[in-house]
């Protein structure tokens, strides 16, 4: 199993472009979820889902789309990047149940200029 | 809403002594406890969890973690700390029926050799 993957591994935008992260999962997982981490601030939720067409916001959604058209894929959209949205962005996923520990992508590492 | 608080920013500790990383969390309901460790530029990895049970947990590379409901902690704790264990750790909670798994803002843990 590749886990959890993510593309690309850095990018650098210019202020008011946009662009895809992308994450994919191979474990059959039902939850996705999506996490911006700043310094100090530990890991912060953008956005989540429970399975394929079901989305909902998580604590820092401005500025940024997803969808879940099936179950291994969840990209996140960034529409007009800003230079506060700098920063390292993690996927993660995991069966579902409250009870059930995430697994984590190697990260995407984005700079806005 | 759910909270997480790791109150030291970095723990220092000796090649070979006790290590401890302090968590206190805040739910409404019944919680379930997750510690993850990140290595640099990584992403995380999942340590161990409390769901249910014996107050004491035992995970991944020697780290247990003591559950404490009237103090509401999860200490994670290691009886000798290696200079490989040299990480930022993260606390995270849920309680049932939340999708949202909050972090806190990690510690930086550095053991000297």
């Amino acid at each position: 199993n590749a886990g959890v993957t993510q593309t690309p591994k850095f990018q650098v935008l210019k202020t008011g472009q946009s662009m895809t992260l992308q994450c994919a999962q191979d474990m059959n997982h039902e939850y996705m979820s999506w996490y911006r981490q700043d310094p100090g601030m530990g890991l912060r939720l953008i956005h989540y889902s429970v399975g394929a067409g079901i989305t909902d916001q998580g604590e820092v959604p401005n500025g940024y789309n997803v969808s879940r058209s099936t179950t291994e894929d969840f990209p996140l959209r960034l529409l007009s990047a800003a230079p506060s949205q700098t920063s390292v962005y993690f996927c993660a996923s995991s069966y579902s149940g409250a009870y059930n520990e995430q697994f984590f992508g190697p990260g995407t590492r984005l700079t806005v200029l | 809403a759910q909270s997480v608080a790791q109150p030291e920013d970095q723990v220092n500790v000796a090649e070979g002594n006790p290590l401890t990383v302090k968590c206190t969390y805040s739910v409404s309901g019944n919680p379930y406890l997750f510690w993850y460790v990140q290595y640099p530029n990584r992403g995380l990895q999942f340590l161990l969890k409390y769901i249910t049970g014996d107050n004491l947990v035992k995970g991944s590379y020697g780290f247990e973690a003591e559950f404490n409901k009237s103090q509401t902690s999860f200490h994670l704790k290691k009886p000798s700390a290696l200079v490989s264990d040299s990480a930022l750790y993260f606390c995270a909670v849920r309680d049932y029926g939340n999708n949202r798994l909050a972090f806190g803002k990690g510690n930086q843990v550095v053991v000297i050799p």
